[in-house]
């Protein structure tokens, strides 16, 4: 079974900042997607990043960059100039490459960007 | 626009009735879609995968018979609370897969049984 591990429950950074929210996960299959997900005071599930298991390049999303590393199933999220609206709570997620394949979830990650 | 919606928004009800949430794929026909249930300042719990023309797939521990899940048609699936108490009321979400990489979610439906 695959699982996913988000250790830092609550961060806060200043306005401008870099912060880096840490994900690990746990699987035994070789092919899969992993995922950023924000969900903002709205509760609206956001999708920040996604990155294929397959592809050694890490994904890049404006602002959002992650680190992956396949061998030391660690998934991190980095958040450049960090913005008042980037205060939400963060999801790292997991999924096998079937459409019909259900999403395992982190704990999340509560992000307080501070002015 | 929105991709998946999700009715009611809100909805309070006496404990003992029963609440019907609707989940539409607006964009796509989804043979399968997912119910997820999350309470304040929690994650997302998986609860069930709904299947389209077949029974829904409960995750273990969900009670099969209180949380009823209908896929009639690739557009619409429905879960109902049967019975709901106050420890039903949570926050529902759906979500509704177009590829295995691009997942939608519904705006949530807060329940609350008084």
């Amino acid at each position: 079974a695959q699982t996913v591990t988000q250790s830092q429950p609550e961060m806060s950074v200043q306005e401008a900042e870099t912060v880096t929210l840490s994900c690990t996960y746990d699987t035994s299959e070789s092919n899969y997607y992993l995922f950023w997900y924000k969900q903002p005071p709205s509760r609206q599930m956001i999708l920040v990043i996604r990155q294929e298991a397959y592809k050694q390049q890490n994904a890049t999303e404006n602002r959002f960059s992650v680190n992956f590393q396949k061998a030391a199933k660690s998934f991190s999220l980095k958040i450049s100039d960090s913005q008042l609206g980037d205060t939400a709570m963060y999801f790292c997620a997991f999924s096998l490459m079937n459409r019909d394949d259900k999403i395992i979830f982190g704990k999340g990650t509560r992000l307080h960007i501070l002015p | 626009g929105a991709v998946v919606s999700q009715h009611p928004s809100r909805v309070i009800c006496k404990s003992g009735t029963s609440v019907k949430i609707e989940c539409r794929s607006l964009d796509f026909q989804a043979t399968t879609m997912f119910w997820y249930r999350q309470f304040p300042k929690q994650s997302l719990m998986l609860m069930a995968t709904s299947n389209e023309g077949s029974k829904a797939t409960y995750e273990q521990g969900v009670e099969k018979d209180k949380f009823l899940i209908n896929h009639a048609s690739l557009t619409l699936s429905t879960l109902t609370v049967t019975s709901a108490h106050p420890e039903d009321s949570s926050f529902y979400i759906c979500s509704s897969h177009r590829r295995a990489d691009t997942q939608y979610f519904g705006p949530g439906t807060r329940l609350t049984v008084l």
